[in-house]
């Protein structure tokens, strides 16, 4: 299996603030990568997919890079309604591996 | 705009076996393949396994062997059957749309499932 690792675990930043949370994946990839957004108590909402293809309607203060075994998601300027659990996922290979999460808190 | 909608029992004994069932709203059935992936509390998402409108289906390796997925395409449900189950079987589980293999873009509200005795 693919093993998806993110960092940090937690992070807490400022309203307005850049936040920048790294996925790396323990083979490459390729850009099968996709990022998902939790709130407490919903379900996760998928962001980003193909590594930095935006979905329709997700702000575009959120961005994402990488390629192979290294990605990040970026918020460009860090809002109240950005407090969540983001996840990585693998989609390239068989079980499509999530990250374990980052918790993103508002200061 | 696509809504699923998913049910099934809450609490389940070692050994019992879960069923769940989800229902798509809105949007093709048939273009998509069908998901379910869970939450354990304090893990990671982990996919369970997919099924497409013909009722092939892929499972992941690790609970291949007490899975098994359906579909009713006359009534766009699909559902999930999980054996033998026991206290590490207690997650969150949703139902999802993916739009390509493992790529879910839609999500059921979630079903929390415990295991005890």
């Amino acid at each position: 299996d693919i093993q998806m690792t993110q960092s940090p675990s937690t992070l807490s930043a400022s309203v307005g603030d850049r936040v920048t949370i790294s996925c790396r994946a323990s083979q490459s990839v390729s850009d099968w990568l996709a990022w998902y957004q939790q709130k407490p108590g919903k379900a996760p909402k998928l962001l980003i997919h193909r590594a930095s293809n935006l979905e329709s309607g997700v702000p575009s203060r959120f961005s994402g890079s990488g390629f192979g075994t290294e990605f990040t998601l970026s918020i460009s300027s860090l809002q109240p309604d950005d407090s969540a659990t983001y996840y990585c996922q693998q989609y390239n290979s068989y079980s499509g591996t999530f990250g374990q999460g980052t918790k993103v808190e508002i200061k | 705009q696509v809504q699923l909608q998913q049910w099934g029992a809450g609490l389940l004994k070692p050994s019992e076996t879960l069923s769940l069932t989800c229902a798509v709203y809105g949007g093709s059935f048939s273009g998509y393949d069908w998901s379910w992936i869970r939450q354990p509390p304090g893990k990671p998402l982990e996919w369970i396994g997919e099924i497409i409108h013909t009722g092939s289906t892929n499972y992941n390796p690790s609970l291949m062997s007490r899975v098994t997925m359906s579909v009713d395409t006359s009534k766009n449900q699909f559902s999930l059957n999980l054996t033998s189950v026991t206290a590490a079987d207690t997650a969150l589980y949703y139902c999802g749309r993916a739009r390509v293999r493992w790529l879910i873009d839609s999500w059921g509200q979630g079903t929390l499932v415990t295991v005890s005795s």
